[in-house]
């Protein structure tokens, strides 16, 4: 069993909907990342969280500690938010880079 | 603007050759870490370097080589050992061990034939 899960592993969404990502992992963490990588392959850092919730323009993380899942939003998606998103979790007191990742989800949002 | 830059984008060699990639990053990051990522795997971690002149094995150093010599760079060679090279390699920074966003560079794909 993966350390770190993502569903659903592909998305298919239409312009405008409100998009769900969601991340489940199995060991104690001191931070879980949300990653963005596109087409290109570069990958950019959206949240690096260990509580609560944070946002940033149409993008929300959340996190439960105690259930051991995250998930990430996507309000009014636009097809520039094609992408795929991968969940990453940093192992309590491991070192910065040495992260779980999630085999990716993959979202294409349609005009 | 500052960032992460490897390069080439794209790397072809012959099986058997050593290979080198490069990573320079202008973001007065300590921290620098070299990852693999295969189709349908999530990213593993080959290499990493908290400070100038000191580097540590990640999960999958076995047939790879770095070295930190400047904070700026720090180079990965692909080896003759390394029995499926052949990946798209992605170099990252930080600016401190812990509780710090990763920056990642645009990564390189690299066929060995």
């Amino acid at each position: 069993k993966n350390e770190v899960e993502q569903s659903p592993q592909n998305l298919t969404a239409q312009e405008g909907e409100f998009i769900t990502i969601n991340c489940s992992y199995s060991v104690g963490i001191s931070a879980l990342h949300w990653l963005q990588q596109h087409p290109g392959g570069g990958i950019v850092s959206l949240f690096m969280l260990s509580s609560g919730k944070k946002k940033h323009g149409r993008l929300i993380a959340t996190i439960n500690i105690q259930e051991k899942h995250s998930s990430l939003h996507i309000t009014a998606s636009h097809p520039r938010d094609s992408a795929v998103y991968i969940c990453a979790v940093q192992n309590y007191g491991g070192s910065q880079g040495n992260l779980i990742f999630g085999k990716g989800t993959k979202l294409s949002v349609k005009p | 603007d500052g960032g992460i830059t490897q390069s080439p984008k794209y790397l072809f060699r012959k099986e058997g050759q050593n290979v080198t990639l490069s990573c320079e990053q202008n973001l007065n990051h300590d921290a620098m870490y070299w990852y693999r990522q295969d189709p349908g795997q999530g990213l593993r971690l080959i290499y990493y370097s908290q400070i100038v002149n000191d580097f540590q094995k990640g999960d999958i150093a076995e047939g790879y080589s770095v070295s930190r010599e400047k904070k700026e760079s720090f180079p990965l060679t692909v080896t003759s050992a390394q029995k499926n090279p052949t990946a798209f390699y992605l170099c990252a920074s930080s600016q401190g061990p812990m509780w710090s966003p990763l920056h990642f560079g645009n990564g390189t794909r690299l066929t060995v034939t």
